[in-house]
């Protein structure tokens, strides 16, 4: 089993529509949990980071934290083509573990 | 100006050839790591750093080694380059104060024939 698990895709949605991306994760240690942004030929960049259960918001973007179900899960709300991307989860029981990531397309 | 560096950008090299990655960050920070990322396979840590004497091997260290030549400067040797170790390899630093927070260079595209 792989320790970050995302599906790969793609996912499409309309533009402005609300796109879901979802990460489960095996360690129950994990305390730190971060979803990176990365467009095709360039390097990640973090957007998003939650350390305890709930939702928090930043913007468009809203992250999810289930620590019970070893769930963590990106909103990005009103969907702009801007945002066609791969999405990195990203959990840190030690060191930062990635996911394969999710690649999602905003169609205009 | 980049605040961290990663020189080649693009690598293509012979089965069995010695090859260095370098990475330089102007950002000050302690903490400095590489990673290769393969399709489908995400983004894999191979050795880090979190100051000049400290070094530590991350998940796939095999075939890898490193040097901290100074607080800005971490380079990644590949002994005996094989064709696995095709990948697009990225270099990214932390600050010791939030170390969550990692920051990456643009990656350097390696191909192995």
């Amino acid at each position: 089993q792989k320790e970050v698990e995302q599906n790969s895709g793609p996912l499409s949605v309309p533009e402005g529509a609300i796109a879901s991306l979802n990460c489960t994760y095996s360690d129950r240690g994990s305390q730190s949990f971060f979803w990176y942004r990365q467009y095709s030929g360039k390097s990640p960049e973090l957007i998003m980071s939650i350390y305890s259960n709930g939702d928090k918001e930043d913007g468009r973007f809203t992250a999810q934290l289930n620590k019970a179900s070893q769930y963590v899960s990106l909103l990005i709300r009103d969907s702009q083509p801007s945002d066609s991307a791969t999405y990195l989860c990203a959990v840190k029981p030690r060191q930062l573990t990635f996911g394969s990531g999710t690649q999602l397309t905003v169609l205009p | 100006d980049a605040d961290v560096t990663q020189t080649p950008r693009n690598r293509i090299t012979k089965t069995g050839k010695r090859i260095m990655l370098e990475c330089s960050q102007t950002k000050g920070h302690d903490r400095m790591y590489w990673y290769r990322q393969d399709p489908g396979l995400g983004l894999r840590l191979i050795y880090y750093s979190f100051d000049v004497k400290d070094i530590n091997k991350g998940e796939i260290s095999d075939g890898y080694s490193v040097s901290r030549q100074a607080q800005a400067k971490f380079s990644l040797s590949l002994e005996s380059a094989i064709p696995n170790q095709t990948a697009l390899y990225f270099c990214a630093t932390s600050p010791t104060g939030n170390a969550d927070t990692q920051y990456f260079g643009p990656g350097t595209r390696l191909t192995v024939l």
